[in-house]
C-alpha cells in the first residue's frame, strides 16, 4: 500500500489563487518531499523537509509538516497557469536504509 | 534530470516478449529506485538499490520482473513474456543519501500490444 495519501486528488483554481494540497503518511519518517510532475513522465523535486522541521520555504511554496498527525500541506501561492501539473509527496522512512515511497498525486489545474 | 538517463524512451512490444529498459544515472549515487506508473495514475514503487544490491524487492509484481545493478551505477530492469498490464511509464531515480533529494530520468514508455 501506498506511504503517503495526498488530498485532494484534484484541483482546479484560477490563476493568482493559492492552491493547498495535503499528504498524510502511516510510519516514521526521516523526511518528506515534494515532487511536481508534468506530462506524465519524470518527476521534478520541489522541496523536503526533514522530521524535526515544521515548516519550510522556497519562492511561492511553503511546506508544513506535523509528525504528531503524520501530515504535511503543500501551499502554492500566486498561482500560474505553469503550475499545472501533479504534485506528489514522498516519505522516507526513518530506520534502516532509506525507500522513498510515494503517494497517489494531486492534480492541479489553474485555469488562465 | 540532473543526469539520469533512461532507454528506450519509448518500447513498443508484443505481448509474450522480453523487454529490457536500462537506467544510466550520474555517478556518485548509491540508492537506486525503480517505480511503475499506470496512466493517471501515482508511482508504484519496484524495487531499491543499495550500491549493487537490491535490500528491497518488495514491488516487483511477479518473478516475470527481475532487475540488476552493476558497478553502483547502471540498472537494468527486465520483463519476461511482457502481458498487456505491464504497460506502463517506468521510471528510475536516484539518490545520494538520506535527506537527499530523488533525481528522476523521463521514463521509458512501455506499451504491450
Amino acid at each position: 500500500s501506498q506511504q503517503g495519501e495526498e488530498d485532494p486528488q484534484a484541483l482546479s483554481i484560477q490563476e493568482g489563487e493559492n492552491a493547498t494540497m495535503n499528504c498524510s503518511y502511516k510510519t516514521s519518517i526521516n523526511n518528506l518531499q515534494w515532487y511536481r510532475q508534468n506530462s506524465g513522465r519524470g518527476l521534478v523535486h520541489l522541496i523536503l523537509i526533514r522530521s524535526n522541521e515544521r515548516e519550510k520555504h522556497s519562492g511561492r511554496l511553503r511546506v508544513t509538516l506535523d509528525t504528531s498527525k503524520k501530515s504535511s500541506s503543500l501551499l502554492i501561492t500566486a498561482s500560474r497557469a505553469a503550475d499545472t501539473a501533479s504534485y506528489f509527496c514522498a516519505t522516507a522512512r526513518s530506520g534502516g536504509y532509506q525507500k522513498v515511497t510515494f503517494g497517489t498525486g494531486t492534480k492541479l489545474q489553474v485555469i488562465p | 534530470g540532473a543526469g539520469v538517463s533512461q532507454s528506450p524512451s519509448n518500447k513498443v512490444t508484443e505481448k509474450g516478449k522480453d523487454v529490457e529498459l536500462r537506467c544510466d544515472p550520474i555517478s556518485g549515487h548509491t540508492a537506486l529506485y525503480w517505480y511503475r506508473q499506470s496512466l493517471g495514475q501515482g508511482l508504484e514503487f519496484l524495487i531499491y538499490f543499495q550500491g549493487n544490491s537490491a535490500p528491497d524487492k518488495s514491488g516487483l509484481p511477479s518473478d516475470r520482473f527481475s532487475a540488476e545493478r552493476t558497478g553502483g551505477s547502471v540498472s537494468t530492469l527486465t520483463i519476461q513474456r511482457t502481458q498487456q498490464e505491464d504497460s506502463a511509464v517506468y521510471l528510475c531515480a536516484v539518490s545520494g543519501s538520506q535527506n537527499t533529494e530523488a533525481f528522476f530520468g523521463q521514463g521509458t514508455r512501455l506499451t504491450v500490444v
